[in-house]
């Protein structure tokens, strides 16, 4: 099991707004980075720190996080983003072990 | 730009040992911490486990007693072994750059860039 948890399944209209989100014990000590995976691809990522978007990535990504949860912000959803979504951050045990969340499938309709 | 690719067996049979290789180019090897990453088919990502280039490692608690990961930095290439493998070890295998900074005293960790993955298939 998963020491981070996601939704399974979201779905959006196009246009319009979707934050999908990322619980775990350890995200009160650190940052979660985001990944996108669209079929037969490898990962690629999207998210990183406190909200940084690697070079490349559209500005309607965005990260934020409060207490035990981060989210993953997009605004203004497109066609070309329905895709899985995995965050990763470290376990809470210490041991620098890294983690993922189960994923999101993530709709736009 | 750091480009990885990873090269290996496609087909490995019961019991036997998967052994994998990420070749990093466009970059040094020097200064990271290199991951494996694994996906079942229709399933989500696993870290398997990270190795720095001065050859540290920290695995998976769920496939230590198997796995091991070693670095060759004459080659710019790090290595993944898994032992005693099982049907349950069929995945798409990744590996990837594994970068950690500390910014105002909270830690992050991303993996950036990924090879495109090879499909390892664990069947007799």
């Amino acid at each position: 099991s998963s020491e981070l948890t996601q939704d399974p399944a979201v779905s959006v209209a196009l246009g319009q707004t979707v934050r999908i989100t990322c619980q775990g014990d350890s995200l009160r000590s650190y940052y979660a980075s985001w990944y996108q995976q669209k079929p037969g691809q490898a990962p690629v990522l999207v998210i990183y720190g406190k909200n940084n978007r690697p070079s490349g990535i559209p500005d309607r990504f965005s990260g934020s996080s409060s207490g035990n949860t981060a989210s993953l912000t997009i605004t203004g959803a497109q066609a070309e983003d329905e895709a899985d979504y995995y965050c990763n951050s470290r376990d809470s045990s210490g041991n620098h072990l890294r983690v993922f969340g189960g994923g999101t499938k993530l709709t736009v309709l | 730009q750091v480009q990885l690719q990873e090269s290996g067996p496609g087909l490995v049979k019961p019991s036997e040992t998967l052994s994998l290789t990420c070749t990093v180019s466009g970059g040094s090897i020097s200064s990271y911490y290199w991951s494996w990453i694994r996906q079942p088919p229709g399933k989500g990502l696993e870290w398997i486990g990270y190795i720095y280039y001065s050859g540290s490692t920290n695995y998976n608690p769920s496939l230590k007693s198997r796995v091991t990961i070693s670095v060759d930095t004459s080659k710019n290439q790090f290595s993944l072994k898994l032992s005693s493998v099982t049907a349950a070890d069929t995945a798409v295998y990744y590996c990837a750059r594994d970068t950690i900074t500390m910014v105002r005293g909270v830690i992050s960790n991303w993996f950036d860039p990924w090879g495109q993955g090879t499909l390892v298939t664990v069947s007799s």
